[in-house]
This record gives structure tokens, sequence and C-alpha cells, in this order.
């Protein structure tokens, strides 16, 4: 089993371009998240999803965009990148309790 | 806003010793998780401990959960090298979507 994967790895785009990261699990996971990661800080909730065809706001979604088309996979999107949104993206999966972790993709919007 | 605050957040130690790392939060939970994070990587769940559980085990990690004064502890025993890593307790006080909140995290330094 692969467990979570995300693609990209790294990306860099410049202010007002558009992209969409990829999320993809395969142990049949109900629940999957989205967090971003800043400079010695923890993580911090994007969007999070509780099943296939629903998602919901987290801590910071503004700027974001999710779909959960298929159960196993989760895509974020954003429509107009800020430097503010300069970050390291993870992705995970869970079904109760532990959460299992994609490798991140490292964002850098000029 | 994080709801777990690790302390210390850093740690250097010499290998073979053991290391002790803080975790308090601010709201009832439903359980509390550690996770570690080696540089560039990925996050690895440790262990969950309950609310209603009050110490825990897993090889060489000990953790404990006072939810009267809302605090947790880590303690890792006899580190190594590899234990080098960034350690964050998250909460979970949701029911049904298990969000998860981060503290930002302890860096712990093992040296040779």
């Amino acid at each position: 089993n692969a467990g979570v994967t995300q693609t990209p790895k790294f990306r860099v785009l410049k202010t007002g371009q558009s992209m969409t990261l990829l999320c993809a699990q395969d142990m049949n996971h109900e629940y999957m998240y989205w967090y971003r990661q800043d400079p010695g800080m923890g993580l911090r909730l994007i969007h999070y999803s509780v099943g296939e065809g629903t998602t919901a706001k987290g801590e910071v979604p503004d700027g974001y965009n999710v779909s959960r088309l298929k159960k196993q996979n989760f895509l974020l999107g954003l429509e107009s990148a800020a430097p503010s949104q300069t970050s390291v993206y993870f992705c995970a999966s869970s079904y109760w309790g532990e959460q299992f972790f994609g490798p991140g993709t490292r964002l850098t919007v000029l | 806003s994080q709801q777990g605050e690790e302390d210390p957040q850093a740690l250097s130690i010499q290998e073979g010793e053991n290391a002790t790392m803080n975790c308090s939060y601010k709201t009832s939970i439903n359980n509390l998780q550690w996770y570690r994070q080696n540089s560039g990587r990925g996050l690895v769940h440790l262990i969950l401990i309950r609310s209603n559980e009050r110490e825990k085990h897993s090889g060489r990690l000990r953790v404990t959960l006072d939810t009267s004064k809302k605090s947790s502890s880590l303690l890792i025993t006899a580190s190594r090298a590899a234990d080098t890593a960034s350690y964050f307790c998250a909460t979970d006080a949701h029911q049904g979507a298990q969000k998860l909140v981060f503290g930002q995290g302890t860096r712990l330094t093992i040296n040779p």
C-alpha cells in the first residue's frame, strides 16, 4: 500500500496564478484533511472532508477551495495565489483517531 | 488558534538520556495524540491517549494525561540519535470529524 501520496512535491507560482494539489489515499479512509505548515509552526487545518462529496472549512480556509469527488482523492485548489500562501501543505486521512500524513508539497508563491 | 502549547520549544540532550516534552491545551478533549516529524517529512503518529486514560506506554514512549490540568507529557527513554525530530501534540475535541488542533512543537536534538 502506498498510504497517502501528494502531487506535486514542489511548485513555484507567481502571484495570481492558480494550481491544484492532489492527495490520494489507498486505505479506504472516510476522513481526509488539508493542512498548511509555516516555519516553526504546527499544522493548521485548511479544509477537511468526512466522506465522498462532502467538504467543510477548517481554521484557515480563505483563499482555498477543495473537492472530494472520489473517496480516495482530495483536491486542494488555489484560485489566485498570494505570497502569504507560501507554505508546506500536508494531506492526511483517517478512519478513527490516528491520522496518516502524506510527504507534503512545498509551495512558493513569488 | 492553536490549542496545544508545547514546552520546551527546543530540547538538546545526550544520547542515552531521557527526554520529556510537555503539552498544555485549553478546552475539553476526546483524545490527545503525539506525532513526530523528521526534517522535511510528513508527520508520523506515535501514540493516542483518550480523555479517560491517565498513562499509556509504547516501546520507549510514555505519555501521561492530566485532564484536570489540561496537560500531557511525552517521555522518551534511552534516547537515540534517530529520535532527533520535532514532536507535536494534537488535541481532538470534536465528535465525528476528528479534527486535530496541533501545537507548535518541540524540536528535539539528540547529541551522540
